[in-house]
């Protein structure tokens, strides 16, 4: 398997919902990303996750939480977002290291629109 | 991470070999240079990666002068499926992606 499987593809969710992103990779990769990205404009990383663990926060909000249960498995929760907020959010893998070096894994994204 | 510099857009018809520049001029020691390739709604993919001279696969080659202060990314005989962005990135150590605008290639007919 060499895929990062994002799920869902799509997601419409009023400004007092709560609801979750979820990406999944079983390529053994110990590295794990969220990125942001909004229409013609490039990714823009939010956190990074290097063996399970809260490595880098960009001065991401704390309406977008992220948690990874385990070493396959990446979430993003999200509560209280705004319509700004509406975007296309990534999720990517790599190797151990998370240096631009090993190459990254990218999902398909999560199409997210806040109503 | 070193700043990069690309076109922001480049035409180009089917058939055609297409060179894209990148400059990097303050590119560290041990800073690889990598290029990713997006295409609209899905995730960056991956294509070459290099440190010094030249790399070869099966979908592009990547050129870097001596002195690594430039790469080209080079795209032999592109289609309309080339048609994507594609972000040269360079870096090493702890450092995670970070994307810069990227070069938006379009492939005409």
């Amino acid at each position: 398997d060499t895929e990062v499987t994002q799920t869902p593809k799509h997601l419409v969710m009023g400004m007092t919902n709560k609801k979750s992103l979820k990406c999944e990779q079983h390529m053994g990769h110990r590295a794990m990303y969220w990125y942001k990205q909004k229409a013609k404009k490039p990714p823009e990383l939010m956190f990074v996750y290097s063996y399970e663990k809260l490595s880098i926060n960009e001065s991401v909000p704390s309406r977008f939480s992220p948690e990874c249960p385990n070493s396959s498995l990446l979430n993003l929760h999200l509560h209280a977002l705004q319509p700004e907020d509406s975007a296309l959010y990534l999720c990517a893998s790599s190797q151990g290291q998370i240096g631009p070096g090993y190459g990254y894994t990218f999902g398909s994204g999560t199409r997210l629109t806040v109503v | 991470l070193a700043k990069t510099t690309q076109p922001i857009s480049m035409d180009s018809y089917e058939g055609q070999e297409v060179n894209i520049t990148c400059s990097h001029n303050n590119i560290a020691t041990n800073d690889y240079i990598t290029w990713y390739q997006q295409f609209p709604s899905q995730g960056p993919r991956f294509i070459i990666q290099g440190y010094k001279t030249k790399v070869t696969n099966e979908v592009a080659s990547l050129f870097i002068p001596a002195d690594r202060k430039s790469s080209t990314l080079s795209l032999p005989r592109v289609s309309l499926s080339d048609t994507a962005v594609y972000y040269c990135l360079v870096g090493s150590g702890n450092t995670p992606l970070v994307f810069g605008k990227g070069t938006r290639l379009s492939v005409i007919a």
